[in-house]
């Protein structure tokens, strides 16, 4: 069974610049959730998708956003890209009911890299 | 005061010792609680879960619950260098869609 799938793995981007990061679950996992990484503040919690529909959002300003397919592929965008959004972006996959958070199981991530 | 507290460590344990992680929650309606263990330049990956109070063994690793005390922890006995490594409390309230993670405690076993 493969695992999630993170793309591109790694990029270098500009300030002000826009970046999209996709995402693709475990095969029958409807919940995806991304996670930015950094050293100092650990995993923040960015947003949590399930059936195309945005469920929770964290503490993040709106240059960041999100959405989900159809086949529960997910995409995050973030635009006018700053020095601080420099960070490991995780996404994680989930085979949650509706209400049930259950375990997440992460991809390799995507290192962004912001000049 | 933070949602998930754990100490960063790092916590330095020999071979075959026991190492003890804890973490506490600031959310009493929290319900479910996870540890992952996170590699230097990896992701991080799911090793134990537990949902109600009491111990819960999984080969070498224990995970421990006190909902009272808001206070959960995770055992590893007979560490070995490959539990070298981050690892992360999460937590979870029911119905929301959120798995708030700790800032993780380094550990070190060493040979």
């Amino acid at each position: 069974k493969a695992g999630v799938t993170q793309t591109p793995r790694y990029l270098i981007k500009t300030r002000g610049q826009q970046v999209t990061l996709s995402c693709s679950p475990i095969s029958g996992h409807r919940s995806v959730s991304w996670y930015q990484q950094t050293p100092g503040q650990g995993l923040q919690f960015l947003f949590e998708y399930f059936s195309e529909t945005q469920r929770n959002k964290g503490n993040f300003p709106g240059r960041f956003s999100g959405r989900q397919f159809s086949n529960s592929r997910s995409e995050m965008n973030v635009s006018t890209l700053e020095l601080g959004d420099s960070a490991l972006y995780l996404c994680a996959s989930s085979n949650r009911t509706a209400a049930n958070t259950g375990e997440l199981f992460f991809g390799e991530g995507s290192r962004l890299t912001v000049l | 005061q933070k949602e998930v507290e754990q100490n960063s460590g790092p916590l330095s344990v020999p071979e075959g010792a026991i190492a003890s992680l804890n973490c506490t929650y600031s959310d009493r309606v929290s319900q479910s609680f996870f540890w992952y263990r996170q590699y230097s330049g990896k992701s991080p990956e799911l090793i134990m879960s537990i949902y109600s109070n009491g111990d819960k063994e999984d080969g070498r690793f224990t995970a421990q619950l006190n909902k009272a005390s808001q206070y959960v922890s995770l055992l590893i006995r007979d560490s070995q260098p490959s539990d070298s490594a981050t690892y992360l409390c999460a937590v979870n309230l029911w119905g929301y869609q959120k798995v708030t993670f700790g800032t993780g405690t380094k550990l070190q076993v060493i040979p």
